[in-house]
């Protein structure tokens, strides 16, 4: 079945250092893939997504290609801040799937000051 | 802008109690979804309702009930709550505008189940 795998946590990191999430997925069609990003107490929320291979997505300092050659999906960001500290989920659908979202794990990042 | 809107936020049941967790979108969405989170499993779906009047398992569905009240409202119904029940519950909704739109998600429902 369709399954998405990304790196376990917790990561912690100093502020304005570089963050790597790595995520991995394994899909029966062409998915979209998805980053979501859960704040403390609250729900997810959509931080970027790409629709194709080599799209980028990006949104607030965070960046993900599409690698269909090696089904990727790493997140990075460059300088992290201490409000990035959050639960950041990897997920993809399929056309097939409608708007059903198979996620990964998730994985806990710190930035500690 | 209330978007997904879950009550309640936490709840304690003894083993064999029921309850139901509500939840209402105001964003007009057709597509509504029940997540259950647990720690190192992601989000997994139990059950989703893709337009009002229809209802689907997903993954996770045992244990569970869903209703489709109108377009806005979509519950979920624990009939007799075992322990292994005990996690973190999203209620989520998406619009029809192509297969691969987001998903709105409310901020979840913390059931304990001792």
């Amino acid at each position: 079945g369709d399954s998405v795998t990304q790196m376990e946590g917790p990561v912690t990191l100093s502020e304005e250092a570089f963050l790597t999430i790595n995520c991995t997925y394994t899909a029966t069609g062409y998915p979209s893939l998805f980053w979501y990003v859960q704040y403390p107490g609250e729900g997810l929320q959509l931080l970027l997504k790409a629709t194709k291979a080599d799209d980028k997505g990006s949104n607030k300092g965070f960046e993900a290609t599409y690698r269909k050659e090696t089904t990727s999906f790493h997140l990075e960001k460059g300088s992290v801040q201490v409000s990035d500290s959050a639960v950041y989920f990897c997920a993809l659908t399929l056309k097939a799937a409608g708007n059903k979202l198979t996620f990964g794990g998730g994985t806990r990042v710190l930035v500690k000051p | 802008n209330a978007g997904v809107t879950q009550t309640p936020k936490f709840q304690v049941l003894k083993t064999g109690q029921s309850m139901t967790l509500q939840c209402a979108q105001d964003m007009n969405h057709n597509s509504m979804y029940w997540y259950r989170q647990d720690p190192g499993m992601g989000l997994r779906l139990i059950y989703y309702s893709a337009s009002e009047g229809t209802t689907d398992k997903g993954e996770v569905p045992n244990g569970y009930n869903v209703s489709r009240l109108n377009k806005r409202e979509f519950s979920l119904r624990l009939e007799s709550a075992a322990p292994s029940q005990t996690s973190v519950y999203f209620c989520a909704s998406g619009t029809s505008q192509g297969w691969n739109s987001p998903l709105h998600f409310g901020n979840g429902t913390r059931l304990t189940v001792t």
